[in-house]
């Protein structure tokens, strides 16, 4: 069964915080995927990274980096995190040609 | 660009009632590929179809409906005779091959079915 496993169901976190957040998928994909999940807009696409150490900014980059250092893994950084960013994270794989993506659970992070 | 709107933020019916979702669509590439996933309460985005923009034939999976029409650029999904289980938020989505294989969303429908 494939799986796309997010580290942490739920997070709290203070403002300033430099807060990861991991993401590991057991498919061999090539695309991984990190989106944020707001009521009314959806999800929109943070970073992805097509390969081992590449990375390509999205549709809403700010705030956030990302590191790939192995094929199976993808983290999240939120550098000093800020209020606004407190949001659903879902990072997803697939595979390189247009497929379906396989999504993980969700981290819900909360800022204070 | 691309854009994605699904104008229906919530719906609510009895279950046993059928239930259509609407989702309209926005691209400049002439192939693209078009997605509906589900996501439960557990919060997992779930993948139900894909379509290419050059198949135009309707599908059926079960309870499950698809109507795909690129002259009013829409992928409406139909579930006949809901159940409670089919309470979720449903997604409809846009890729292309100019976009990377990067999915835009649209805003989401949650359907409630009572029971």
């Amino acid at each position: 069964d494939v799986k796309v496993t997010q580290s942490s169901r739920y997070l709290v976190k203070r403002t300033g915080e430099k807060v990861f957040l991991e993401c590991v998928q057991d498919m061999d994909h090539e695309n991984m995927f990190w989106y944020r999940q707001d009521p009314g807009l959806g999800l929109r696409l943070i970073y992805f990274s097509y390969d081992v150490k590449m990375k390509e900014k999205g549709d809403i980059p700010e705030g956030y980096s990302v590191s790939r250092e192995k094929k199976e893994r993808f983290s999240l950084i939120l550098e000093s995190a800020s209020t606004n960013q407190t949001s659903m994270y879902l990072c997803a794989s697939s595979q390189p040609r247009v497929t379906e993506a396989f999504f993980g659970q969700g981290t819900r992070l909360t800022v204070v | 660009a691309q854009k994605v709107t699904q104008a229906q933020t919530e719906i609510s019916v009895v279950e046993k009632e059928d239930v259509t979702l609407d989702c309209v669509y926005e691209t400049r590439d002439t192939t693209y590929y078009l997605f509906w996933y589900k996501q439960p309460p557990s919060g997992e985005l779930v993948f139900l179809i894909r379509r290419n923009s050059f198949d135009e034939q309707n599908e059926i999976s079960g309870r499950y409906s698809w109507n795909f029409q690129k002259s009013t650029s829409s992928f409406n999904f139909t579930i006949t005779a809901s159940q409670v289980v089919d309470s979720a938020v449903y997604f409809c989505a846009l890729t292309s091959f100019f976009a990377g294989n990067m999915l835009t969303f649209g805003g989401g429908t949650r359907l409630m079915v009572k029971p």
